[in-house]
């Protein structure tokens, strides 16, 4: 079973910083890889497909990229509305998926 | 308006069995993979299990496999997942999911799974 390691678990950053979060996969999954965002209470919204696709009506600030074995969603710049917990999945292996551990992201 | 409508979620001693249901509306259920997320209080996603549009794939996690099984019926537009032998970790909120992965996917609202004598 492909395995994905996502780091950091939890950052501390304000409005208006650059934001780096990572997936790392135990083996290629070329881009098969998506990212959610999860605010309290609610279901996952998809903010990245395919490794680099913006999903519509997303703010352009969200931005992923790799392929293979590694994985970055990067936030531009950090809006207020972006205080949530991130995951990425990978659906390479179908019908066997992986989530990340996911990331909670807080206000410094 | 795509929807998907879990149900079944409740209260369960360990070793019991429950069924949950989710009901589709808004696309045509028979073209999409349909998958089963979960999440316990407070912690992170697990994916659970997946099944093809035709029924002719389906996976399951380690931590389920050989304990629950997903079906589907194309025809009442509803996914299921049975889940036997319940334990205290099983707990937790399940999603049934469209499309698992995909920028076309679709989430439901969810329903709580709790284990506990």
């Amino acid at each position: 079973d492909i395995q994905m390691t996502q780091s950091p678990s939890s950052l501390s950053a304000s409005v208006g910083d650059r934001v780096t979060i990572t997936c790392r996969a135990s083996q290629g999954i070329r881009d098969d890889l998506t990212w959610y965002q999860q605010k309290p209470g609610k279901a996952p919204k998809c903010l990245i497909y395919a490794a680099t696709n913006l999903q519509g009506g997303v703010p352009s600030r969200f931005s992923g990229s790799g392929s293979g074995t590694e994985f970055t969603l990067t936030i531009s710049s950090l809006q207020p509305e972006d205080f949530a917990t991130y995951y990425c999945l990978q659906h390479n292996t179908y019908p066997q998926l992986t989530f990340g551990g996911g990331t909670k992201v807080e206000i410094k | 308006e795509e929807q998907l409508v879990e149900s079944g979620g409740g209260l369960v001693q360990p070793g019991r069995s429950l069924t949950l249901s989710c009901a589709a509306s808004g696309f045509t259920f028979e073209n999409f993979a349909m998958h089963w997320v979960r999440q316990a209080p407070g912690k992170g996603l697990e994916w659970v299990s997946s099944l093809s549009y035709n029924s002719g794939r389906k996976g399951y996690a380690d931590s389920v496999k050989g304990r629950f099984t997903i079906s589907r019926d194309n025809a009442k537009k509803t996914v299921y997942l049975q889940m036997n032998s319940l334990r205290p970790e099983d707990t937790a909120f399940y999603y049934c999911v469209k499309a698992l992965g995909f920028n076309y996917g679709q989430w439901g609202q969810g329903t709580l799974v709790a284990v506990s004598s």
